[in-house]
């Protein structure tokens, strides 16, 4: 049974750039959730992929968007980078848009705005 | 806004005592609590739940208590052993509908 990667471990990037980062869902589920923790902070909310659909959203800008693939790997875009986007992005699978103790996280993406 | 506090940022016990962890919470509306442990390079992983409608959930060393009167939770680890030190999550949801987490508590068990 393959665990939630994520890809890239780390990334540079500055103010008004665009970002994408990928998460590889645990083998058999077909829910992605995403979260940004900020340092000293817990993990946010971004939104959730269900079955390719968004499912849920948290309070994020548009410029926060998300795509999910037959294979229920995921992508979490950022356009216009700030330097408060700066921050560890998690994501999270589990089964049929669950959340609590059946999602799996991944060690997430450290990305550094400059 | 923060539905889930943990107003401790940090923990120091000795090896073999009691270690508690203390979480707030303001919405009434939360229905299931959980617990998360993080390690450096990893991502957060499960440790224990309590649905709302109970006050008291064990798990092995773990026991997680809950008093909705002072929406007020906590955890505690008895005994602490080195292996426990990690910064410890507090979250909340809403009839599953997402989860508030807490800004974490690190924990540190000396030997």
């Amino acid at each position: 049974e393959t665990g939630v990667t994520q890809s890239p471990t780390h990334l540079i990037k500055t103010r008004g750039q665009q970002v994408t980062l990928r998460c590889s869902s645990q083998s058999g589920h077909n829910t992605v959730s995403w979260y940004q923790q900020a340092l000293g902070q817990g993990p946010q909310f971004i939104f959730q992929y269900y079955r390719e659909e968004e499912n849920g959203r948290g309070n994020f800008p548009p410029r926060f968007s998300g795509l999910q693939f037959p294979n229920y790997s995921s992508e979490l875009n950022v356009n216009a980078l700030e330097l408060d986007d700066s921050a560890l992005y998690l994501c999270a699978s589990s089964l049929e848009g669950r959340f609590g103790e059946t999602q799996y996280f991944g060690p997430g993406t450290r990305l550094l705005v400059l | 806004d923060q539905q889930v506090k943990q107003n401790s940022p940090s923990l120091s016990v000795q090896e073999g005592r009691i270690s508690i962890l203390n979480c707030d919470y303001t919405n009434s509306m939360f229905d299931y609590f959980l617990w998360y442990k993080k390690y450096p390079a990893e991502g957060p992983t499960f440790l224990i739940s309590i649905s709302s409608i109970k006050d008291k959930n064990e798990d092995g060393r773990f026991t997680v208590f809950l008093n909705k009167s002072a929406k007020h939770l906590s955890l505690h680890i008895v005994p602490s052993q080195p292996g426990d030190s990690a910064v410890y999550f507090c979250a909340a949801s809403v009839n599953n509908n997402d989860m508030r987490f807490g800004a974490g508590t690190r924990l540190t068990v000396k030997p």
